[in-house]
């Protein structure tokens, strides 16, 4: 059973673009998170959707957005990329919203 | 809000040693909670999940309990081994009021381990 996959794993922007990073579940899986890890604050959640709709949202500006599509798979949009927005997105699924989380091996954003 | 702490933050031992790993959360009401290794530059693994209702879990060499009055869990890690070296983070999903009512994860800044040979 193939696990939660990530694309692209690496890639540099620079200020002012905007970066989509796509993300597919494990199949079956109705429910796709997304994280920010940094070193200066750790993981933090971004937002959840499950079923192609957004349940829950963390404490990031609208730069910071997201969609789920039919089949599951998500994508997150990043707009008027700051050096701050350096950083591992990862994103999880799971069976359940609220279930069991499995990550992906993330996409690491370089913005210069 | 929640705020979620591990401690140690690092810890260095010699290979065969038990090790217990520490994670507390300031609010008790949480719907589950999740240990996690992390190895550099790479996702997160899964270990093992602790539901709101549970006390504890276990995986082959690993244990993990939960006690909700007091905000505590802990990862207690059998006769280490090499290989066991990483990142272990825990997770607590929550009610957050600020988005909406709904539970959302938080997660502490992780225990970096090294079991040396």
């Amino acid at each position: 059973k193939a696990g939660v996959t990530q694309t692209p794993r690496y890639l540099i922007k620079t200020r002012g673009q905007q970066v989509t990073l796509s993300c597919s579940p494990i199949s079956g899986h109705r429910s796709v998170s997304w994280y920010q890890q940094t070193p200066g604050q750790g993981l933090q959640f971004l937002f959840e959707y499950f079923s192609e709709t957004q349940r829950n949202k963390g404490n990031f500006p609208g730069r910071f957005s997201g969609r789920q599509f039919s089949n599951s798979r998500s994508e997150m949009n990043v707009s008027t990329l700051e050096l701050g927005d350096s950083a591992l997105y990862l994103c999880a699924s799971s069976l359940l919203a609220s279930g069991e989380l499995f990550f992906g091996e993330g996409s690491r954003l370089t913005v210069l | 809000k929640q705020e979620v702490t591990q401690i140690p933050a690092a810890l260095s031992v010699p290979e065969g040693e038990n090790l217990v790993l520490n994670c507390s959360f300031t609010d008790s009401a949480i719907y589950n909670l999740q240990w996690f290794r992390q190895d550099p530059g790479k996702g997160l693994t899964s270990l093992l999940l602790i539901q709101s209702s549970q006390r504890e879990q276990t995986s082959g060499r690993l244990n993990a309990s939960l006690d909700k009055s007091s905000g505590r869990s802990t990862l207690y890690i059998a006769a280490s081994q090499p290989g066991d070296s990483a990142t272990y983070l825990c997770a607590v999903r929550s009610l957050s009021l600020a988005s909406g009512g709904s539970y959302i994860p938080t997660f502490g800044r992780g225990t970096s381990l090294i079991v040396h040979p």
